[in-house]
């Protein structure tokens, strides 16, 4: 099994293009997640679904739009980048309900001037 | 979710047990203590949970205090490997928010 895989690795924008960060897992996970990490931040939770068809809002999920039409991916779209934005985005599956089972991707770096 | 506290960074020698304490005071019942790491910019690693009980794994122990309002994360023999940020996070088992806060980071000296 790949896991969980995310690209880009790393982006560069300008302030006012779109993006959609790529997230995908092999392992048949209901569960997904997407994050962002600031320097010296924690991890804040975006948007989450909770099987095909089904998302819902996280912590901070202004200004990002996600879809969940396969089991497999759940990609992360930027529909107007702005600097507050420029982070790195953890994308996480876990196999059902449990926190324990959750796997992360090795993130993308996003860089918005 | 419950709020958590952690001392922003700590070090250990190689070789010696790395004890990693968190304050939890308002959890709640049915919230679980959960660890996870990440090493250096890569993305979190899960190590260990538990809900009252002490637990062990083959990555470290888990000591919860009786009026669980605190708990320590014990890596018995710190490694260099072992170098990174440790999240303490109080969450339900099966919520869909997780709250990572700050973490600790944890430094192994040679």
């Amino acid at each position: 099994n790949a896991g969980v895989t995310q690209t880009p690795k790393f982006q560069v924008l300008k302030t006012g293009q779109s993006m959609t960060l790529q997230c995908a897992q092999d392992m048949n996970h209901e569960y997904m997640s997407w994050y962002r990490q600031d320097p010296g931040m924690g991890l804040r939770l975006i948007h989450y679904s909770v099987g095909a068809g089904i998302t819902d809002q996280g912590e901070v999920p202004n200004g990002y739009n996600v879809s969940r039409s396969t089991t497999e991916d759940f990609p992360l779209r930027l529909l107007s980048a702005a600097p507050s934005q420029t982070s790195v985005y953890f994308c996480a599956s876990r196999t059902g309900a449990y926190q324990e089972t959750q796997y992360f991707g090795p993130g993308t770096r996003l860089l918005v001037l | 979710d419950a709020k958590t506290t952690q001392p922003p960074s700590m070090d250990c020698a190689e070789g010696r047990a790395a004890n990693l304490p968190c304050n939890h005071s308002t959890i709640s019942g049915n919230e679980y203590v959960y660890w996870y790491r990440q090493i250096h910019s890569q993305g979190p690693q899960y190590i260990i949970h538990g809900l009252k009980n002490n637990e062990t794994n083959e990555m470290a122990s888990l000591i919860i205090t009786e009026d669980r309002k605190s708990s320590t994360l014990i890596l018995p023999h710190a490694t260099l490997r072992d170098t990174a940020v440790y999240y303490c996070i109080v969450s339900r088992n099966t919520g869909n928010q997780f709250y990572f806060g700050t973490g600790t980071s944890l430094t192994v000296i040679p």
